[in-house]
C-alpha cells in the first residue's frame, strides 16, 4: 500500500500570503489529521476530519482551515501568512474505530515544510 | 487535561549499550491509548506501537520493548544493543477514547544520538 503523501514537500511564502496543502491519505483510511511542528512548539494537533467533517480541532487562530474530499484527500489552507507560521506541517491518516470504539494509530507523511519571509 | 512529558530532551550512547527513553502521562479518561513515533533526520514521522489502557502487558518486538505502568503513568521504551540507525528523535503520544476523534497529544520528544 502506498503511504501518506502530501504536496509540497517545500514551500516558501511571503508574509501575507495564503497557501494550500495537500494530502492524500492510505488507502481505506478517512481520517486525516493535520500536526504543526516547529522547534518552540513542538508537535500541536491541527484538526482531523473524518467523512468530510472535522471532527476535532486545536488551539490554533481561524487563519488555519482545511477540508475533506468525498475521497479522503484533504487540504489545509493557512491565510494571511504570519513569520510564525514557518513549520513542517504533517498529514496523518488512520482508519477509524467502529461501533465499539478504538483509536487507531495514525500514520504520517513525509510533511510539506513552510518557510515564510 | 491531557499531557505527555518526556523529561529527556536529549541522550548520547555509545553503539550496542541499551538506553531507555521515559514518557509520563496525564489523562482522566479510563479508556486511553498511548504511541511511540520515532522521527529520523528525514522528518516522516514512524509508527512504533500503539497500547490500549487496559492492556498493560509489556511488549517486546526485536531490539524494542516496552514497560507500561500505569500506577505510575508511565510508558517506558528501552532499545537494546543500540545502532546508529537508532539516532533519532522519539516521540510519546497519548489519545483517549472520548476525544470525538483522532487527536494526539504529543511528549516534547527525546533526541537520542548512537555514537559509532
Amino acid at each position: 500500500k502506498a503511504g501518506v503523501t502530501q504536496t509540497p514537500r517545500y514551500l516558501i511564502k511571503t508574509r501575507g500570503q495564503q497557501v494550500t496543502l495537500s494530502c492524500s491519505p492510505i488507502s481505506g483510511h478517512r481520517s486525516v489529521s493535520w500536526y504543526q511542528q516547529t522547534p518552540g512548539q513542538g508537535l500541536q494537533f491541527l484538526f482531523e476530519y473524518f467523512s468530510e467533517t472535522q471532527r476535532n480541532k486545536g488551539n490554533f487562530p481561524g487563519r488555519f482551515s482545511g477540508r475533506q474530499f468525498s475521497n479522503s484527500r484533504s487540504e489545509m489552507n493557512v491565510s494571511t501568512l504570519e513569520l510564525g507560521d514557518s513549520a513542517l506541517y504533517l498529514c496523518a491518516s488512520s482508519l477509524v474505530g467502529g461501533a465499539a470504539g478504538a483509536v487507531y494509530e495514525q500514520y504520517f507523511g513525509p510533511g510539506t515544510r513552510l518557510t515564510v519571509t | 487535561a491531557q499531557k505527555v512529558t518526556q523529561a529527556q530532551t536529549e541522550i548520547s550512547v555509545v553503539e550496542k549499550e541499551d538506553v531507555t527513553l521515559d514518557c509520563v502521562y496525564e489523562t482522566r479518561d479510563t479508556t486511553y491509548y498511548l504511541f511511540w513515533y520515532k522521527q529520523p533526520p528525514s522528518g516522516e514521522l514512524v509508527f512504533l506501537i500503539r497500547r490500549n489502557s487496559f492492556d498493560e502487558q509489556n511488549e517486546i518486538s526485536g531490539r524494542y520493548s516496552w514497560n507500561f505502568q500505569k500506577s505510575t503513568s508511565s510508558f517506558n521504551f528501552t532499545i537494546t544493543a543500540s545502532q546508529v540507525v537508532d539516532s533519532a528523535v522519539y516521540f510519546c503520544a497519548l489519545s483517549w477514547l472520548n476525544n470525538a476523534g483522532n487527536m494526539l497529544t504529543f511528549g516534547g520528544g527525546t533526541r537520542l544520538m548512537v555514537k559509532p
